[in-house]
């Protein structure tokens, strides 16, 4: 079965820092998705990375992928309040048509 | 943008009922919709793919006769729960995508289950 670990579990960061979320997996695969979800709502899908040393960024959020460390990171940059969510990571094991979720990270940003 | 309407947002019903939920993409033809079950604080599972007009793929694990998905049209897809007991209770997502899973989705509200 696919593993997909995300470290950390839970994040409080202070206005203004910069951190790194991670997201680990198991298997072979260069498609990986990370979304967002705020409290009691649906997912937003934040961003789609479809090869080895993709990255994509979306103002304060900058996301890449490592195909090859098996390892996709998640990178806030001055971290504001709004960014407050959890995140997840989900990869995509398309050959095995397996789809599977990270753990979640909770981030909460302090003023 | 594009939107996808999720309905009901709760239900609330008593073990036994059996429950339909909806999801609508409303200004685009979504080909393909996608079921996601949450479980409370924890994390998320895709549960099927549905393609319109063709029956859909289950994920491992997930019973295909408790979970009925109906995709009868490229903006109408429905999650039936079927004698639905408490634990079957969770956070039910759907998204719809023009295309498959690494195209771009676009959730519904979601939908809170709770069986007594």
């Amino acid at each position: 079965e696919l593993k997909v670990e995300q470290n950390p579990l839970f994040l409080s960061m202070q206005e203004g820092k910069n951190y790194t979320i991670y997201c680990n997996y198991s298997t072979t695969s260069d498609r990986l998705y990370w979304y967002r979800q705020d409290p009691g709502k649906s997912l937003e899908s934040l961003f789609v990375l479809l090869s080895n040393g993709a990255v994509k960024q979306e103002g304060r959020l900058m996301a890449s992928l490592d195909t090859k460390a098996r390892l996709s990171t998640l990178h806030i940059t001055a971290a504001v309040h709004d960014l407050s969510a959890t995140y997840f990571c989900a990869v995509d094991e398309y050959t095995g048509n397996q789809f599977y979720f990270g753990t979640g990270t909770s981030l909460t940003v302090i003023p | 943008g594009a939107v996808v309407s999720q309905h009901p947002s709760r239900v609330i019903c008593k073990s036994g009922t059996s429950v339909k939920i909806e999801c609508r993409s409303l200004d685009f033809q979504a080909t393909t919709m996608f079921w996601y079950r949450q479980f409370p604080k924890q994390s998320l599972m895709l549960m099927a793919t549905s393609n319109e007009g063709s029956k859909a793929t289950y994920e491992q694990g997930v019973e295909k006769d408790k979970f009925l998905i109906n995709h009868a049209s490229l903006t109408l897809s429905t999650l039936t729960v079927t004698s639905a007991h408490p634990e079957d209770s969770s956070f039910y997502i759907c998204s719809a995508s023009q295309g498959r899973r690494d195209q771009p989705q676009h959730f519904g509200d979601g939908t809170r289950l709770s069986i007594l």
